[in-house]
């Protein structure tokens, strides 16, 4: 069973604009995690957020975190050609090392 | 390290025919999970292993499916017999031995069931 969901499912952008993707989850967690998946690849690693932890950068990324609403968003600042991809969020509860992904958003990034 | 590892990267079947996804770890991660991704239900995760050992397999479809970590270097995941349904693209994935780490995935295994 998916433990979060991403909203939007689908986001068409201009290059140069930024994207902001959402995600919801249901139960407590360790930490959520943000993944990208070219088509026909496989996911890769783009940061992870502890459950103490509001904010975090890296790069063009910033994550949030709002455990109180069980929420997090991924922003891409000057998004480029290059970013189009989908992406996912994905949790870890405090027992186990269980990896559960949500339904994932695809992001189209216009040049 | 070359990263994680799957083979076949396609497999094509016939209904019925046993199926076997080999997958090869980074070296000295103590996790490992099998997951499978379908348009319809998205990435879920079938089991997964612990320094080897089965920690959930709740994620399993039915008794078809079943998974091996024979050592901390081999897992396979086999389905017996296959069947159209299970068509789809089944990843691996190892992380370290702690939490707060991120999961590294291999290419994936597109199994199409004829």
């Amino acid at each position: 069973s998916q433990q979060g969901e991403e909203d939007p499912q689908a986001l068409s952008i201009q290059e140069g604009e930024n994207a902001t993707m959402n995600c919801s989850y249901k139960t407590s967690i360790n930490n959520l995690q943000w993944y990208r998946q070219n088509s026909g690849r496989g996911l890769v690693h783009l940061i992870l957020i502890r459950s103490n932890e509001r904010e975090k950068h890296s790069g063009r990324l910033r994550v949030t975190l709002d455990t109180s609403k069980k929420s997090s968003s991924l922003l891409i600042t000057a998004s480029r050609a290059a970013d189009t991809a989908s992406y996912f969020c994905a949790t870890v509860r405090n027992a186990g090392n269980m990896l559960t992904f949500g339904g994932g958003t695809r992001l189209m990034v216009k040049p | 390290d070359a990263g994680v590892i799957q083979s076949p990267r396609h497999e094509v079947t016939e209904m019925g025919q046993e199926v076997t996804l080999r997958c090869k770890p980074i070296s000295g991660h103590d996790y490992l999970f099998w997951y499978r991704q379908t348009m319809m239900r998205g990435l879920e995760l079938l089991i997964y292993f612990n320094n080897n050992v089965p920690i959930d397999d709740s994620g399993m479809p039915e008794d078809r499916f079943s998974a091996k970590m024979p050592n901390a270097s081999f897992s396979t995941l086999k389905i017996q017999p296959s069947e159209p349904r299970d068509s789809a693209v089944y990843f691996c994935a190892s992380s370290p031995g702690h939490r707060n780490t991120e999961a590294f995935f291999g290419q994936g295994t597109r199994l199409t069931v004829v």
